[in-house]
């Protein structure tokens, strides 16, 4: 199964800044089949990004994600206080599914 | 919109058989664009997807590899929702527990509201 390794552990920034969340996967994901979750406590994750790139539905455009192969990149523009929270990525480029252990935004 | 309602008891004795159901509304899980998960978090494994039931010209499924030999989800046509059964059960398996749903190009767009499955006797 591909191994997904996600850093920093965690990113401690302020509101207004610019967050660069990092994944790198074991082998390539096919088609570039790279999702990315958020997650605040007490809540199932929210999908945020989908084929590496595009935006789920009702998503924020200062949300945006890069990447292809075993590289892929999540950037959030300018933080808003609502975006700290947990980020997960998630392959489904092959039959079995895999998510990384995630990056915490927090406050600084 | 689409909605996904999970029930299922919420404590498990070691050996037995974990079963939890997600109810979906606002689709079919018959539909031929959809594939409908199981994963599970905590603080050990993270998330962890388990397994997925999905319908095109037959019904297929894909198992995860630690639990490949303990699970099962079936897909119930009559009352359009999915279950998960996880056997032989012991405390690793305490978890929270979200069934969620999601095209084969766009990630898994849907989420129960997680249920949260201890293993004790």
């Amino acid at each position: 199964e591909i191994v997904l390794t996600q850093s920093p552990g965690t990113l401690s920034l302020s509101p207004g800044e610019r967050a660069t969340l990092s994944c790198r996967a074991s082998q390539s994901v096919s088609n570039s089949y790279v999702a990315w979750y958020q997650q605040k406590p007490g809540q199932a994750p929210r999908l945020l990004i989908y084929g590496a790139s595009s935006r789920a539905t009702g998503i924020p455009d200062r949300f945006s994600g890069s990447g292809s192969g075993t590289d892929f990149t999540l950037t959030i523009s300018r933080l808003d206080p609502e975006d700290f929270a947990v980020y997960f990525c998630q392959q489904y480029g092959s039959s079995l599914f895999t998510f990384g252990p995630g990056t915490k935004v927090d406050f600084k | 919109q689409v909605q996904l309602q999970q029930s299922g008891p919420g404590l498990v004795k070691p050996s037995q058989t974990l079963s939890l159901t997600c109810a979906i509304s606002g689709d079919s899980v018959s539909s031929k664009s959809t594939a409908w998960n199981w994963i599970r978090q905590s603080p050990s494994r993270g998330l962890e997807w388990l397994g997925r039931t999905y319908y095109r010209t037959n019904w297929y499924h894909d198992y995860g590899v630690s639990v490949k030999s303990r699970i099962t989800i079936n897909p119930d046509t009559s009352k359009n929702q999915f279950s998960l059964q996880l056997k032989s059960v012991t405390p690793e398996d305490t978890a929270v527990y979200y069934c969620a749903g999601g095209t084969g190009a766009g990630g898994m767009d849907v989420w129960g509201q997680g249920t949260t499955v201890t293993v004790s006797s």
